[in-house]
């Protein structure tokens, strides 16, 4: 079965330091994975996806992520975080088969920018 | 502009009564999904459906029903046999192949008392 684990709950960060929010997932076959943000009391917004091809995907708001098919991970990065960045970040995994479409999302990593 | 509505943004009700929440969609997708999301838990599907008239049960499906009698439409009731309501509840869509991203709404936050 798919699943996802984003292994930290919380996460602190300086204005202007690097992030990078951990992403592991299980899925037999080659998966398709995605980075949403959600800002309080909001829907989720997609930052960006991998379906195939280049490792490295970059997406909206600077963000970028990579694929890594030996450790099953798909880290998001961020090189220098500004305070609107604090939100929730959820990684998802999509599934194939007779769940077409379907998503399964990690817990969720929020993330605090101090000033 | 395309997108997903959700009426309302909040919703207070008495514990044992029915409550139904909306969600329309304009983007012509085919495939619409429920998710209901409490502090800590993620994400957690509760129904979804691929075409008209056919959905399927998520992970968490005791307690609510739903219905797709339109291509745009999909509410969500939540029975008075689901033990704890309170939470935010979100509404998606997707085209429905494998690796369509999904598009969610704001969210309707219920509580229950």
């Amino acid at each position: 079965a798919q699943s996802v684990t984003q292994p930290d709950i919380h996460i602190t960060v300086s204005e202007g330091a690097s992030l990078e929010l951990r992403c592991n997932y299980s899925y037999g076959a080659t998966p398709y994975l995605f980075w949403y943000v959600q800002s309080p009391g909001q829907g989720l917004q997609l930052l960006l996806k991998y379906f195939s091809g280049d490792t490295l995907v970059q997406g909206i708001k600077g963000f970028e992520a990579e694929f890594k098919r030996s450790q099953s991970s798909f880290n998001l990065r961020k090189p220098s975080v500004h305070w609107s960045d604090a939100a929730e970040y959820f990684c998802a995994v999509g599934a194939g088969g007779s769940t077409l479409g379907r998503l399964y999302f990690g817990r969720g990593t929020q993330l605090t920018v101090w000033p | 502009d395309g997108g997903i509505t959700q009426s309302p943004k909040y919703l207070f009700r008495k514990e044992g009564q029915n409550v139904t929440l909306s969600c329309e969609q304009n983007l012509n997708h085919d495939a619409m999904y429920w998710y209901r999301q409490d502090p800590g838990q993620g994400l957690r599907l509760i129904y979804y459906s691929q075409i008209v008239n056919d959905f399927q049960k998520g992970d968490i499906a005791e307690g609510y029903s739903v219905s797709r009698e339109k291509k745009e439409s999909f509410p969500l009731t939540v029975t008075s046999a689901q033990k704890n309501p309170t939470a935010f509840y979100l509404c998606a869509s997707s085209k429905g192949n494998p690796g369509d991203e999904q598009y969610f709404g704001p969210g309707t936050r219920l509580t229950v008392t």
